[in-house]
């Protein structure tokens, strides 16, 4: 069965700093990966996805993501980190079952920023 | 377009008690899920349909929930009796058709059950 793991459960950076969010994942086909933010009170909002192709994906908000297959990993990143991207952020990896499809989340990241 | 909409935003309600929660799909979407959200568990998957038919309910913790999507439109979530390790944040979320589009989600009902 799939699964995501997310490492870290929370990380502060200072505004302008750089960072970096680590998900590792399981699955034994080539895996369709997302990344979703979730601002406090909100749903969850898709940053950026990764189907297949060039394995640096850009998202919404300055971030990216990068594929590798070899360290079964799909950090996201964002060069400068602005006050406004105080969230929690979720690695989630599609895949098909019997009865379809469907994503399974990892636990999350609550990502603090510091003025 | 407004969203997936979802309804009410909060509830609380005493164990016992019957609770209904409410979703409404991107118009178009041919896919709807229910998830729920808590603090132990993370975000899990209850159950989805495809075009109003239940595909995969294994997610449903047990036979006090149940789903019904009676039209393209609607979908309702209810908990019957409901118990306080029910309470968590129930996330309904839509997506067009296939693998490469977006799931959409909802901002949620916080349900809290005293």
């Amino acid at each position: 069965a799939q699964s995501v793991t997310q490492p870290d459960i929370h990380i502060t950076v200072s505004e302008g700093a750089s960072l970096e969010l680590r998900c590792n994942y399981s699955y034994g086909a080539t895996p369709y990966l997302f990344w979703y933010v979730q601002s406090p009170g909100q749903g969850l909002q898709l940053l950026l996805k990764y189907f297949s192709g060039d394995t640096l994906v850009q998202g919404i908000k300055g971030f990216e993501a990068e594929f590798k297959r070899s360290q079964s990993s799909f950090n996201l990143r964002k060069p400068s980190v602005h006050w406004s991207d105080a969230a929690e952020y979720f690695c989630a990896v599609g895949s098909f079952n019997n009865a379809g499809n469907m994503l399974t989340f990892g636990g999350g990241t609550r990502l603090m920023v510091k003025p | 377009d407004a969203g997936v909409i979802q309804s009410p935003r909060h509830e609380v309600t005493e164990m016992g008690q019957e609770v209904t929660l409410r979703c409404k799909p991107i118009s178009g979407h041919d896919y709807l899920f229910w998830y729920r959200q808590t603090m132990m568990r993370g975000l899990e998957l209850l159950i989805y349909f495809n075009n109003n038919v239940p595909i995969d309910d294994s997610g449903m913790p047990e036979d006090r929930f149940s789903a019904k999507m009676p039209n393209a439109s609607f979908s309702t979530l209810k908990i019957q009796p409901s118990e306080p390790r029910d309470s968590a944040v129930y996330f309904c979320a839509s997506r067009l058709r296939g693998w490469t589009d977006t799931q959409y989600f909802g901002p949620g009902t916080r349900l809290t059950v005293l």
